[in-house]
């Protein structure tokens, strides 16, 4: 069966510092995979997605995510983390290629410090 | 332009009632799926519609649980004799008509805030 795993429950960080999310994913097709961030009282916002082609993906708010097919990882990088990144992160994959049914992580909560 | 929308944001029923939550997709949206969220879970798909086809209630974890899609718009999740282990937030989504991730159909999944289900 498919699934998800971010390993990591909560992370803190310094602002300014650099930020990396993991994810892993057992699947056994290619898989289309997504982050999706969800602020307090927010829905979940989606920062980037990979279908195929170039394995480093570009998001919003200066995220970037490396689909690594070896390690069936998809990890979310940022390379300086501001205040405003406290929330917690969802990486997802779509179950079965064009049936919509993500399966998300557990999520991994954000913490950054001043 | 308004985003998805869920009411109430936060419902409080003892066990054994019923409850309906409703979700409002974005406008033009065909694709409209609810979700479950529970403390320390991750979120769990229960229900897909997608236009005028049956939808997908695959998800749904008992019979207790149903939804329907009026007019291709609005959605209620419904549910009945409501346990506590039904305590979570509750999340829709809406998304224009899903294709191949490899044209330009494929489209993301844009959420609702929430509705927060507390079951006493």
């Amino acid at each position: 069966a498919q699934s998800v795993t971010q390993p990591d429950i909560h992370i803190t960080v310094s602002e300014g510092a650099s930020l990396e999310l993991r994810c892993n994913y057992s699947y056994g097709a290619t898989p289309y995979l997504f982050w999706y961030v969800q602020s307090p009282g927010q829905g979940l916002q989606l920062l980037l997605k990979y279908f195929s082609g170039d394995t480093l993906v570009q998001g919003i708010k200066g995220f970037e995510a490396e689909f690594k097919r070896s390690q069936s990882s998809f990890n979310l990088r940022k390379p300086s983390v501001h205040w405003s990144d406290a929330a917690e992160y969802f990486c997802a994959v779509d179950a079965t290629s064009g049936t919509y049914k993500y399966i998300f992580g557990t999520g991994t909560r954000l913490k950054v410090l001043a | 332009g308004a985003g998805v929308s869920q009411s109430p944001s936060n419902k409080v029923t003892e066990k054994g009632k019923d409850v309906e939550l409703r979700c409002d997709p974005i406008s033009g949206h065909t694709a409209l799926y609810w979700y479950r969220q529970s403390l320390g879970q991750g979120l769990e798909f229960l229900i897909y519609f997608q236009g005028n086809s049956a939808p997908d209630k695959s998800g749904l974890p008992s019979d207790r649980f149903s939804a329907e899609r009026t007019g291709g718009s609005v959605s209620t999740l419904t549910i009945q004799r409501t346990q506590q282990e039904d305590s979570a937030v509750y999340l829709c989504a809406s998304s224009l008509s899903p294709g191949l991730a490899g044209d330009v159909s494929y489209n993301e999944q844009f959420f609702g805030p929430g509705t927060r289900l507390t079951v006493l």
